[in-house]
């Protein structure tokens, strides 16, 4: 299993950016797939998650209706797109594979976003 | 919500730790399973699950490590502490959407 994220930059508050997460190694339409993010230094909080099929999400409170997560099965692919941006989404934020015993089995490296002035 | 205790556990060379997490809510699921999971982040590096399901340890963890509990109460326990376990600890439910964690216990040597 292999979780590569992308799309980590410097963001300017109120702004826009979308995170890309390619996975591979594993049937990546079978399983539900989650974004963790964590602030530096501090822990975990889980963002978002979305059903195999794309049919289902589930986000934070401290999200919900700024950030839209998705996939795309056909290119392994899971995205998070992120509006009106604040500084306290500042975080390293992970892409992470669910296992069907109601776990997160398998995490990528993390990309890094920033929102600063 | 998930309450972790201690948040810092100072231990001794092959002593053993123990790290409490308390949810708010049952984490029994509608299927009679109960998911609870620990996961193990060491600095710089991507969090790592080490037990599932409670109790059910991960392929390449040591037997030292071992968890246990039931409905709302859970502990995870690590007997014969090595210096390798130096990292931060975190519970996760997966019974509601999206998951949440416990705060983390960081794990140092005395």
């Amino acid at each position: 299993v292999h979780l590569v994220e992308s799309g980590g930059v410097v963001v300017q508050p109120g702004g826009s950016l979308r995170l890309s997460c390619a996975a591979s190694g594993f049937r990546f339409g079978d399983y539900n797939m989650h974004w963790v993010r964590q602030p530096p230094g501090k822990g975990l909080e889980g963002v978002s998650i979305i059903r195999n099929d794309g049919g289902l999400t589930g986000y934070a409170d401290s999200v919900k209706g700024r950030f839209t997560i998705s996939r795309d099965n056909s290119k392994n692919s899971l995205y998070l797109l992120m509006n009106s941006l604040r500084s306290e989404d500042t975080a390293f934020y992970y892409c992470a594979k669910d296992s069907p015993n109601g776990s997160i089995d398998h995490w990528g490296q993390g990309t890094l976003v920033t929102v600063s002035s | 919500v998930l309450t972790q205790s201690p948040l810092s556990q100072p231990v001794t060379l092959g002593q053993s730790a123990s790290i409490s997490c308390r949810s708010s809510r049952s984490l029994v699921h509608s299927d009679g399973n109960t998911y609870l999971s620990w996961l193990k982040q060491r600095p710089g590096q991507s969090p790592r699950r080490l037990i599932y399901q409670v109790s059910k340890r991960d392929s390449g963890v040591p037997d030292r490590f071992s968890g246990s509990g039931s409905g709302t109460d859970f502990t995870l326990q690590i007997s014969g502490v090595e210096a390798d376990d130096v990292a931060v600890y975190y519970c996760v439910q997966g019974v509601g959407w999206p998951y949440t964690f416990g705060q983390g216990t960081k794990l140092e040597i005395k």
